[in-house]
């Protein structure tokens, strides 16, 4: 089983104050995902990174696949409390030969105002 | 745009009775997956199709089974549901492998499953 860890599991900030997700693994994989999620709905795609040391930009979030395709990071910039919510990052194993995603156990972010 | 359409949304159900899922890709995505999400957990893969075989196949009790049908809709039917099911099940579609954007899965709003 490959597994994804991410870190923080729980993150209270100020609005206005950075931020930085990670997610890290000990096995290569194909392509990281970033997908945002609300309770009780699916999972919404914000970043796909394939490329290893890829940085990807969505407004104020940056999103950076590392060198070796281990491991990612989302950070975010002048948080604000609509950024509330469940991250997840999750990949495709390179070694799997298939397409299906290993999620991580989410960052349970909170922005308060 | 069009999005993953997943039907019920939500279902209840009593102990060892049976229950289908449905779920319809975006348009021209040709590649749908199912994941179980239990309450406080992360999404789970069960099984995928391409071109409607089976493609893989993950950690899908042997009382579920699914299939994809020539519109590239899927269907999973669970059968002697027990109370550990209850969960959220997502379907989620992408392009073909080989493609660009052959990793982009996106997910559908879910099936709350509830087993009582």
């Amino acid at each position: 089983t490959q597994l994804l860890e991410q870190s923080p599991q729980f993150l209270s900030i100020q609005e206005g104050e950075n931020l930085t997700v990670y997610c890290n693994s000990s096995s290569v994989f194909s392509s990281l995902q970033w997908y945002r999620q609300e309770p009780g709905e699916g999972p919404v795609l914000l970043v796909t990174v394939v490329t290893g040391g890829e940085v990807k930009k969505l407004k104020r979030l940056t999103f950076q696949f590392g060198d070796a395709r281990k491991d990612s990071s989302l950070h975010i910039t002048a948080a604000q409390p609509g950024d509330t919510g469940l991250y997840l990052c999750a990949g495709v194993w390179s070694g799997a030969g298939s397409y299906q995603l290993t999620f991580g156990k989410g960052t349970k972010l909170s922005v308060i105002p | 745009a069009a999005g993953v359409i997943q039907s019920p949304r939500h279902l209840i159900k009593e102990k060892r009775e049976t229950a289908t899922l449905k779920c319809y890709p975006i348009p021209r995505h040709d590649t749908v997956y199912w994941y179980q999400q239990g309450p406080g957990q992360d999404p789970q893969f069960l099984i995928s199709f391409y071109e409607k075989m089976q493609s893989d196949k993950g950690s899908i009790p042997d009382r579920f089974s699914a299939q994809q049908f020539s519109d590239y809709h899927s269907e999973l039917n669970m059968s002697s549901l027990e109370l550990g099911d209850s969960a959220l099940y997502f379907c989620a579609s992408s392009l073909a492998p080989g493609l660009a954007g052959e990793y982009e899965q996106y997910f559908g709003p879910g099936t709350r499953l509830t087993v009582t």
